[in-house]
């Protein structure tokens, strides 16, 4: 139990173009999906938090127009890039949390490369 | 300013060997810690603890946590080539209502040699 996947794996776009990753957990209602980023030898910085059907809550730093957070069901959150820029390529990962569980279960990344 | 700290930053050792890494964490509104390892791709759920001294365990995998001194250690037993990985702690905090934030330390990448 408590599969998370994430789709694409990997991606590499354009600068200047906009990437949507799919967070889904595929056996568990998710009230609440958290978005990581992690730079190489660094560890998970949360960017956001969302809870279905509300809108999501960003960290400090993080800026909400250019990473756009849509939790429209409770199995399925995505994070839209916009504007991609070289310094956003990164490993991004959703994790989610069953009701008022403190334990949050992870998908397994999406790599962006950003050219 | 939430704060968590792992140590070592790396360790290698031989199998067979028991290591113990550690985690000092320093947060608001403390809920609980947990503990995940993490191989290629994203982090997988070892532990979840609430409480100080009580041990939690899981096969050659066990950790204990300490809310008054605040730190938590992981012990792995009869290492594995397997248990390579990096290790992270996370201690959860309430930041309202039902949100809770994971702060995660850095890490300890354990390097387990046949």
């Amino acid at each position: 139990g408590a599969v998370v996947s994430q789709h694409p794996s990997w991606v590499i776009c354009k600068s200047g173009t906009s990437v949507k990753i799919e967070c889904r957990s595929l056996d568990f209602q998710a009230t609440t999906m958290f978005w990581y980023r992690q730079f190489p030898k660094q560890s998970l910085m949360l960017m956001a938090t969302s809870n279905e059907g509300s809108k999501a809550t960003y960290e400090q730093g993080v800026e909400k127009d250019k990473f756009l957070i849509n939790h429209a069901s409770l199995t399925l959150s995505t994070l839209t890039v916009t504007s991609a820029h070289p310094e956003d390529s990164s490993f991004y990962i959703c994790s989610a949390r069953q009701g008022a569980a403190h334990e949050q279960y992870f998908g397994p990344g999406t790599r962006l490369t950003v050219t | 300013e939430d704060k968590v700290v792992q140590s070592p930053l790396s360790l290698v050792v031989h199998e067979g060997d028991t290591v113990t890494l550690n985690c000092s964490y320093e947060v608001t509104n403390f809920r609980s810690l947990l503990w995940y390892k993490q191989e290629k791709k994203a982090p997988t759920f070892l532990f979840m603890l609430t409480s100080s001294g009580i041990e939690k365990k899981s096969g050659r995998l066990s950790s204990i946590l300490d809310k008054k001194e605040l730190f938590s250690i992981l012990n792995i037993t009869a290492t594995q080539t397997g248990d390579s990985a990096i290790y992270l702690c996370a201690p959860s905090n309430l930041r309202g209502g039902s949100n809770y934030k994971l702060t995660f330390g850095k890490g300890t990448l354990l390097t387990v040699n046949p």
